[in-house]
């Protein structure tokens, strides 16, 4: 079963415009993780955020993380083509225990 | 240094028939992991490996899928016979474990199958 849910299915804007995409989670985690799945390729990891963190930048990403909604999102600040592409959150729940569960993503499309 | 390793990219067969999928891993990553992805959703983990022992296959069709490791290195997934559903994106992905103590997953192109 997919433990995330992504939030909007689909979002388009312009280039240049910041985009954000939510992330919704049943079941307590040790760590949230962003991918990036371009069109025909695998998926690509991006960041991972800790249960006991609240906020993490990487470049023009920034992740957030409310443990007590059970919820995190995904910033893309500056946007560019090139980030058109499936995002997919994924929660691990064990430490240690390496499995990760996927949620059904967003596709993220940049308007040249 | 080299990424994940899958062939065939693109298979077509027809349905009841047999199909084989290779995976080579990253040299030194223990663990690896084979996911189903449908047309729109997310990867599905079918099963996962540690070295060349299985350590969850809970969601494996076991009687039409397969898999093995041998030697701890390269994975085959089969499926036989096949069925229409099994139309997908079949990824394969080995983890690495980060400085502090979590896992994050690198990803093959996967090797999209349509069943016929």
């Amino acid at each position: 079963s997919q433990q995330g849910e992504e939030d909007p299915q689909a979002l388009s804007i312009q280039e240049g415009e910041n985009a954000t995409m939510n992330c919704s989670y049943k079941t307590s985690i040790n760590n949230l993780q962003w991918y990036r799945q371009n069109s025909g390729r695998g998926l690509v990891h991006l960041i991972l955020i800790r249960s006991n963190e609240r906020e993490k930048h990487s470049g023009r990403l920034r992740v957030t993380l409310d443990t007590s909604k059970k919820s995190s999102s995904l910033l893309i600040t500056a946007s560019r083509a090139a980030d058109t592409a499936s995002y997919f959150c994924a929660t691990d729940p064990n430490f240690g225990n390496e499995k990760l569960t996927f949620g059904t993503g967003t596709r993220l499309t940049i308007i040249p | 240094e080299a990424g994940v390793a899958q062939s065939p990219r693109y298979k077509i067969i027809e349905k009841r028939q047999s199909v084989a999928f290779w995976c080579n891993p990253i040299s030194g990553h223990a663990t690896l992991y084979w996911y189903q992805q449908i047309l729109g959703q997310g990867p599905k983990l079918l099963i996962q490996f540690q070295n060349n022992g299985v350590v969850d296959d809970s969601q494996l069709p076991k009687d039409r899928f397969s898999a093995e490791r041998l030697k701890g290195v390269d994975s085959t997934l089969k499926i036989q016979p096949a069925k229409l559903e099994d139309s997908a994106v079949y990824l394969c992905a080995s983890s690495t474990r980060l400085a502090g103590g979590e896992e994050t997953q690198y990803f093959g192109p996967g090797t999209r199958l349509l069943v016929l």
